[in-house]
């Protein structure tokens, strides 16, 4: 079956550290998204792609980049990690179709201490 | 820029009752696509029930039901005979038709009480 699969499922980091989120999908989908979910907030979208090296930023794009280089993966890469980073992350996929359903993965919740 | 509201936080309902979760939202767009997610504790999304702002007729899917009111920009969510596993956060979302980018609402926890 195919499915949308997110990796690490939780990681704690330190200030100012580097980390990568890892998002992976076998839909074979063109759309790939990053939210981030935090309470009173919902979910709001961080970067978009809708094709293989073409990139887009969401709403709450600033310290966050992402980078497109197969259909199938879209890393999330935190530049130097910040406490206001804190949160829970997801990626989804959806079809290049008017109305086309998104899937989400299982998200990834990462503490930035 | 679209903008989705829903102004129940939390909610709470009685086994086997019915209740219903409030979304209104605002765009100046025609064509767009309404749903709503619903969020267990495993954090997993999971779509319940989709419209298409150009029908009329409220979608359904087993339980669920949503009564769609274009002029108003109202979507709200009918959970009938409700059970214990519909206990989980929901989503209202808005989907501008061929953008592929849902703008979310903040919310609503719901708790169903035995």
């Amino acid at each position: 079956d195919a499915e949308i699969t997110q990796s690490p499922r939780h990681k704690i980091t330190e200030t100012g550290r580097q980390v990568t989120l890892a998002c992976h999908q076998t839909w074979n989908h063109n759309n790939m998204f990053w939210y981030r979910q935090d309470l009173g907030h919902g979910l709001r979208l961080i970067h978009y792609s809708y094709g293989v090296h073409d990139t887009n930023k969401g709403e709450v794009s600033d310290g966050y980049s992402v980078s497109r280089s197969n259909t199938e993966d879209l890393p999330l890469t935190l530049e130097s990690a910040a406490s206001s980073q804190t949160s829970v992350y997801f990626c989804a996929s959806s079809e290049t179709t008017i109305s086309s359903e998104a899937f989400f993965g299982q998200g990834t919740r990462l503490t930035v201490v | 820029a679209q903008t989705v509201t829903q102004s129940q936080p939390e909610m709470s309902v009685q086994e086997a009752e019915t209740v219903t979760l409030s979304c209104t939202y605002d765009t100046s767009e025609s064509n767009y696509y309404l749903f709503w997610y619903k969020q267990p504790p495993s954090r997993q999304m999971i779509l319940v029930i989709r419209q298409e702002a150009y029908k009329q007729q409220n979608a359904t899917e087993n339980r669920f039901s949503v009564n769609f009111q274009k002029a108003a920009k109202s979507f709200s969510l009918k959970i009938s005979d409700s059970q214990l596993g519909d206990t989980a956060m929901y989503f209202c979302a808005f989907l501008e038709a061929g953008s592929y980018q849902l703008t979310f609402g903040k919310g609503t926890k719901l708790s169903v009480i035995p």
